[in-house]
């Protein structure tokens, strides 16, 4: 079984320009989640999908967003990039199965990393 | 509101000796716990977690880890520690509410050094 698929590995981009990330999660997972990993501020939620709706938000300003297609792929974009953007962004599936959308086991990606200049 | 602390940014410890990482958590409502290792430059996989059956859990690797509500408390321990276990250990929560259940909530990490 094919585990969490995340491209590109790697990104760099210029202050002011906008970045997509993509992740493929594994067959079968319809929750897709998104984290934003930085050495000081650690692990950080961005947001969760489930079939297609964003169904969880984490604290982060309006230039990132998210979307999932109805194969469960999912995208994350950022707008107008910062250089406090540079960071690992880690996508995760789950079955994410019921209405509270228990996640009992995430699978993450390798990641992707931004470097912004 | 719910968090998790992980006590120590660093750990340091022999070859064959005991490693425990220490997580505490706090959440108003009954959580499912994580724990999860990170090698460089690689993403997260998961050790072990906690659903609410067993308070002892067994993960891969010869880790494991007791969850004790009392104590807001799930460390990970492994009798004997090897130099393949030097990585990152981050310990994580995620909640059984409503619409929850999607987001982990991380501690800071542990990084763990095995020395020969």
């Amino acid at each position: 079984k094919a585990g969490v698929t995340q491209t590109p590995r790697y990104l760099i981009k210029t202050r002011g320009q906008q970045v997509t990330l993509s992740c493929s999660p594994i067959s079968g997972h319809r929750s897709v989640s998104w984290y934003q990993q930085t050495p000081g501020q650690g692990l950080q939620f961005l947001f969760e999908y489930f079939s297609e709706t964003q169904r969880n938000k984490g604290n982060f300003p309006g230039r990132f967003s998210g979307r999932q297609f109805s194969n469960s792929r999912s995208e994350m974009n950022v707008s107008t990039l910062e250089l406090g953007d540079s960071a690992l962004y880690l996508c995760a599936s789950s079955l994410g199965q019921g209405f509270r959308g228990v996640n009992t086991e995430a699978f993450f990606g390798q990641g992707t990393r931004l470097t912004v200049v | 509101a719910q968090s998790v602390t992980q006590l120590g940014s660093h750990v340091s410890v022999s070859e064959g000796a005991l490693v425990l990482l220490r997580c505490n958590y706090s959440s108003s409502v009954p959580p499912y716990l994580f724990w999860y290792v990170q090698y460089p430059n690689q993403g997260l996989q998961l050790l072990l977690k906690y659903t609410s059956a067993a308070t002892l859990v067994k993960g891969i690797n010869g880790f494991e880890a007791e969850f004790k509500k009392s104590e807001t408390s799930f460390h990970l321990t492994k009798p004997s520690a090897h130099m393949s276990d030097a990585a990152e250990y981050f310990c994580a929560v995620s909640l059984m509410i409503y619409n929850q259940g999607g987001k982990l909530i991380f501690g800071q990490g542990t990084e763990l050094s095995v020395k020969p």
